[in-house]
């Protein structure tokens, strides 16, 4: 089956603490990206991947940080996270990242830092 | 910058009424427009879009238009039903690799 997997669904952590939220695709994409969802602001970009080796910044990349080293995994590591970045986390990939592709979502991480 | 903006919710509605959540934008350039659902507890899953203007995407009964003139994508469907109900977000693509989404429409229908 088709499929964007995050793990983990549900992370309670405090201030500082060290974390990685991974994502695994198996659609063989190029296109992967991280979002994170607030209420009343939406989604909001955090960083994206064109393919491996390859990524940038989205509107909101500050405090995170990505690696893409291979194609399938797009983890998201907070170094030393905050209060403010308690949120509901979707990893995305898509084809190529193409205008006309459709995106396809996990089924999100919700984060709760202390 | 590119934004996105959709009407406030929640929207609530009596099964098989209709509907309308409306979407404006602002891009440079000419985006591909989406309608992505989210179902509690859920992901987003694409819904429809449009790659250019005057495009009509469609599915499950919901319709949208990309209207170039007034920079718009409204969601529309002629009969809600009960298993509609959800949040319902607008989003462009504007060829830069970025997605802007719109804040989110939620939706409740009434049996």
């Amino acid at each position: 089956e088709a499929q964007v997997t995050q793990n983990p669904r549900y992370l309670i952590t405090v201030t500082g603490k060290k974390l990685t939220v991974t994502c695994s695709q198996n659609m063989n994409h190029e296109y992967m990206s991280w979002y994170r969802q607030d209420p009343g602001l939406g989604l909001r970009q955090i960083y994206y991947s064109m393919n491996v080796e390859v990524t940038d910044k989205g509107d909101v990349p500050e405090g995170y940080k990505v690696s893409r080293k291979e194609k399938r995994n797009f983890p998201l590591i907070l170094e030393s996270p905050s209060p403010n970045q308690t949120s509901l986390y979707f990893c995305a990939s898509s084809l190529y990242g193409a205008s006309t592709d459709t995106q396809y979502f996990g089924p999100g991480t919700r984060l709760t830092v202390l | 910058g590119d934004s996105v903006t959709q009407m406030e919710g929640p929207v609530t509605l009596s099964e098989e009424a209709f509907l309308t959540i409306n979407c404006t934008y602002t891009a440079t350039g000419y985006p591909s427009l989406f309608w992505y659902v989210q179902y509690p507890g859920e992901g987003l899953q694409l819904l429809l879009k449009a790659t250019k203007a005057d495009d009509k995407g469609s599915n499950k009964g919901f319709e949208a238009t990309y209207r170039k003139e007034t920079t718009s994508f409204h969601l529309e469907k002629g009969s809600v039903q009960v298993s509609d109900s959800a949040v319902y977000f607008c989003a462009a693509f504007s060829g830069t690799y970025k997605y802007i989404f719109g804040t989110g429409t939620r939706l409740k229908v009434l049996a």
